[in-house]
């Protein structure tokens, strides 16, 4: 079935660092990916998108773009802040249904 | 946009007994998912609702976890008889229609002793 795999954490990064968390999904269908993200104490909430191939989404000085040919969608940050400490997760949906989740990764930052 | 919101927030129960939750979507959201998700893993797909029809189903969700939005609008999950395994959060999002971006509750987190 569907699945979605990424890297497995903790990642600990030094304040400026840069980031980088891996996610690969499977290839069936035409997904929509993105990256939800988890501080601290609350919900989920939504940080990008892509809808297709070639695709970057940006949000928050955080990137990832949507490559067809290595099934990926890596999460990319050219320096990191403190209050990035969260747990990452990557997801696809399905013919635009549910979404499948990766197992997250959880980001802590250093000063 | 109030956002999702999902009560109760926290719940601990005996195991056996049946519990209730209940979701609030964003206004004019047809779309309705809930999720589970247990310590330290991504969450699992349960059902969805399109207005007030159920339409589909996760393997994962046993005969005794059912689920309602009977007006299209607030959903509940019932999970009865419950068990230790069932512990875990719960999530609710909601969206515009399909393939439109899911918006996630703070979610309500049971625990079954």
């Amino acid at each position: 079935g569907d699945s979605v795999t990424q890297m497995e954490g903790p990642v600990t990064l030094s304040e400026e660092a840069f980031l980088t968390i891996n996610c690969t999904y499977t290839a069936t269908g035409y997904p929509s990916l993105f990256w939800y993200v988890q501080y601290p104490g609350e919900g989920l909430q939504l940080l990008l998108k892509a809808t297709k191939a070639d695709d970057k989404g940006s949000n928050k000085g955080f990137e990832a773009t949507y490559r067809k040919e290595t099934t990926s969608f890596h999460l990319e940050k050219g320096s990191v802040q403190v209050s990035d400490s969260a747990v990452y997760f990557c997801a696809r949906d399905n013919a635009g249904n549910m979404l499948t989740f990766g197992g997250g990764t959880r980001l802590m930052v250093k000063p | 946009d109030t956002g999702v919101s999902q009560d109760p927030r926290h719940k601990i129960t005996k195991r056996g007994q049946n519990v209730t939750f209940r979701c609030d979507p964003i206004s004019e959201h047809n779309r309705l998912y809930w999720y589970r998700q247990t310590l330290g893993q991504g969450p699992e797909f349960l059902t969805y609702f399109q207005n007030e029809a159920q339409l589909e189903k996760s393997r994962l969700l046993s005969d005794r976890f059912s689920a309602e939005r009977p007006k299209g609008s607030f959903s509940t999950l019932e999970i009865q008889r419950t068990e230790q395994g069932d512990s875990a959060m719960y999530l609710c999002a909601s969206s515009r229609t399909p393939a439109y971006e899911q918006y996630f509750g703070p979610g309500t987190r049971l625990t079954v002793t």
